[in-house]
């Protein structure tokens, strides 16, 4: 069974800063992983999708990667801004069958970047 | 172009109610799946509709059911509503299943349930 997990649980930092999250998930076969963020009460942004063949996405002042062999990807928000406050969710859709409507979520770390 | 389109956005329900959420995908997307997000946990997959099949089930018991029309819109419906059910209830949708498709989904804004 897969599983997600997302540290920290939560962050606050100055506006200005660059800072990394981290998601691990327990089973590499995975088709891809996306990274979410999430206002508080909203639906979810999409903001990287990582092929499972693919290394690192970028878009704009974001960059995620992916190290599937570990487990593992981060993502990295350079010159972080108030309006980056919010949640931010990784998921993951594992390989295989028609699951690719189905991701697996971790928890989340709450991001507060203040001025 | 419109996202993904779900209402109600908001609604109250009492124990022992039934409800129907409603979600309209992206033109042209073909797969709908539905979440439920309890506060601060992450979404937990409900059901994986295509074509108006069911491709997949989540973990969840069986007064939860959906279906999927003609027009790729969906319905979620949930039977004699438990307190534990108030939740985000988030719709996706998908361009297509199989290799072809990047497996990206994008989400509709939810309906938020509070059962009383």
């Amino acid at each position: 069974k897969q599983e997600v997990t997302q540290i920290p649980a939560a962050l606050s930092v100055p506006e200005g800063e660059n800072l990394v999250l981290n998601c691990s998930f327990t089973d590499s076969a995975i088709y891809n992983l996306q990274w979410f963020r999430q206002d508080p009460g909203k639906g979810l942004t999409s903001l990287l999708l990582i092929q499972s063949s693919q290394r690192e996405q970028t878009s704009g002042r974001l960059n995620a990667s992916l190290d599937k062999s570990s487990g593992r990807s981060t993502l990295y928000i350079a010159a972080s801004q108030p309006g980056d406050s919010a949640t931010y969710l990784c998921a993951v859709t594992n390989a295989g069958g028609t699951s690719y409507g189905k991701l697996t979520f971790g928890q989340g770390t709450i991001l507060t970047v203040h001025p | 172009d419109a996202g993904v389109t779900q209402s109600p956005t908001h609604l109250i329900k009492t124990r022992g109610q039934h409800v129907t959420l409603r979600c309209s995908p992206i033109s042209g997307h073909k797969s709908v799946s539905w979440y439920q997000q309890v506060l601060g946990q992450g979404p937990q997959f409900i059901f994986q509709y295509y074509e108006k099949e069911e491709r997949g089930r989540g973990n969840f018991p069986d007064r939860f059911s959906a279906r999927q029309f003609p027009n790729y819109s969906s319905e979620l419906n949930v039977n004699a509503l438990l307190l534990g059910d108030s939740a985000l209830y988030l719709c996706a949708s998908s361009q297509t299943v199989g290799t072809a498709n990047t497996g990206e989904l994008f989400f509709g804004e939810g309906s938020r349930l509070t059962v009383l």
